[in-house]
């Protein structure tokens, strides 16, 4: 079935590390990978995306990479800061008969100053 | 970029009343809404694809009857929250297909 798993669930990290992100998707025909961060009683903001056809994408401090053949894409974020720190989502887009995105459970990011 | 509205932002209402959210697209349009569900500290759970002009499409173990959605232009699409309960306390999200921007959600609280 449609299914995104994102792991970890929560995740600690010092000011200045780096953090990573990772998610498996299950449909190998997904072709669209975005990531978005939401803070607080606020609305998901998208941070970047990734298409199928790169393996790799960068965004300044912000980093996803894309495995195909193991269906899995990641978010690293560098050099952290202490306003990194909120929820963040990886989706994958989905079809079956109609064309969705389907969203990992989240990770809650801290950045510890 | 895109702007996606919602209206309200937050409501609270009486359990059994009925609840329309309405999201539009600003400045562009929308052949295809995503509604999504939230409830606290929990992912966005897809609850149904509207398109304009034809009937949405619900996931599944989401009542078609209880959260009817209608999107009859390309630059509206609302959701019904019809005999809200409790349980249907949760933030409401709808993003357009075309954009990957989600619109400011909008807070229902049902005592």
């Amino acid at each position: 079935g449609e299914n995104v798993e994102q792991h970890p669930s929560t995740l600690s990290v010092q000011e200045g590390d780096s953090a990573v992100i990772k998610c498996t998707y299950s449909d190998s025909a997904s072709n669209y990978f975005p990531w978005y961060k939401q803070e607080l009683g606020k609305r998901p903001q998208l941070i970047i995306d990734i298409r199928s056809n790169v393996g790799e994408k960068k965004d300044q401090r912000i980093a996803v990479t894309l495995n195909k053949t193991a269906k899995h894409f990641s978010l690293h974020i560098t050099e952290t800061q202490p306003e990194d720190s909120a929820v963040y989502f990886c989706a994958a887009s989905f079809f079956s008969g109609t064309y969705k995105y389907i969203f990992g459970t989240g990770t809650r990011l801290k950045v510890l100053a | 970029g895109a702007v996606v509205s919602q209206h309200p932002s937050w409501v609270i209402c009486k359990s059994g009343t009925s609840v329309k959210i309405e999201c539009r697209s600003l400045d562009f349009q929308a052949t295809t809404m995503f509604w999504y569900r939230q409830f606290p500290k929990k992912s966005l759970m897809l609850m149904a694809t509207s398109n304009e002009g034809s009937k949405a499409t619900y996931e599944q173990g989401v009542e078609k009857d209880k959260f009817l959605i209608n999107h009859a232009s390309l630059t509206l699409s609302t959701l019904t929250v019809t005999s809200a309960h409790p349980e249907d306390s949760s933030f409401y999200i709808c993003t357009p297909l075309e954009e990957q921007f989600f619109g400011p959600g909008t807070r229902l609280t049902v005592l």
